[in-house]
């Protein structure tokens, strides 16, 4: 069975720092993807970051990127430059190929002061 | 182009009643599902679609119903609320039934069962 957990419930952190969320996971799967979502107020789910378990790279988009750690089943997100638009629920998630199912940790709420 | 849409956003229900939640995508993806939100345990998944005609239940089916007569719609219906129904809907699909690909998500449903 697949399980992610996030293990921060929330964290705050002033405009333009640098926050780390975590996120561990586990599946027997040789291959696999993880993603972060983020949940504003708005409630709206958007897509933030994606990664393939083959690939070593770590993934980048703009101000957020990805440290997986494959051995350790770590992948956690580094959001650099805060700005107060990042405050929002953050969602971990996990995907293999055999299943439709993406698996959810519970979430981190960031908030970003001024 | 929509995306995936949902009516209502808001819902108050009385216990007993029943109601059908909608859901429709534009993007010609085969995979839909439906998941409840509640606090503290991120997103889970009710009902899910591979295609027209085929369903199955997820993690917490007990008190839905779906169905799927076109690729576009995923009705999801509560056939006798109840105060444990209490929770944000999200209906979400994405292009392939697999977990590698993105989900896009609705903007969600608050019900409120009394």
């Amino acid at each position: 069975a697949q399980t992610v957990t996030q293990s921060q419930p929330e964290m705050s952190v002033q405009e333009a720092e640098t926050v780390t969320l975590s996120c561990t996971y586990d599946t027997s799967e040789s291959n696999y993807y993880l993603f972060w979502y983020k949940q504003p107020p708005s409630r709206q789910m958007i897509l933030v970051i994606r990664q393939e378990a083959y690939k070593q790279q770590n993934a980048t988009e703009n101000r957020f990127s990805v440290n997986f750690q494959k051995a350790a089943k770590s992948f956690s997100l580094k959001i650099s430059d805060s700005q107060l638009g990042d405050t929002a629920m953050y969602f971990c998630a996990l995907g293999v190929d055999s299943n439709y199912q993406l698996i959810w940790g519970a979430g981190t709420k960031l908030i970003i002061k001024p | 182009n929509a995306g995936v849409t949902q009516t209502p956003k808001f819902q108050v229900l009385k216990t007993g009643q029943s109601m059908t939640l909608q859901c429709a995508q534009d993007m010609n993806h085969e995979y839909m599902s439906w998941y409840r939100q509640d606090p503290g345990m991120g997103l889970r998944l009710i009902h899910y679609s591979v295609g027209a005609g085929i369903t199955d239940q997820g993690e917490v089916p007990n008190g839905y119903n779906v169905s799927r007569s076109t690729t576009e719609d995923f009705p999801l219906r509560l056939l006798s609320a109840a105060p444990s129904q209490t929770s944000v809907y999200f209906c979400a699909s994405s292009r392939r039934t697999s977990g590698r690909n993105e989900q896009f998500f609705g903007p969600g449903t608050r019900l409120t069962v009394l």
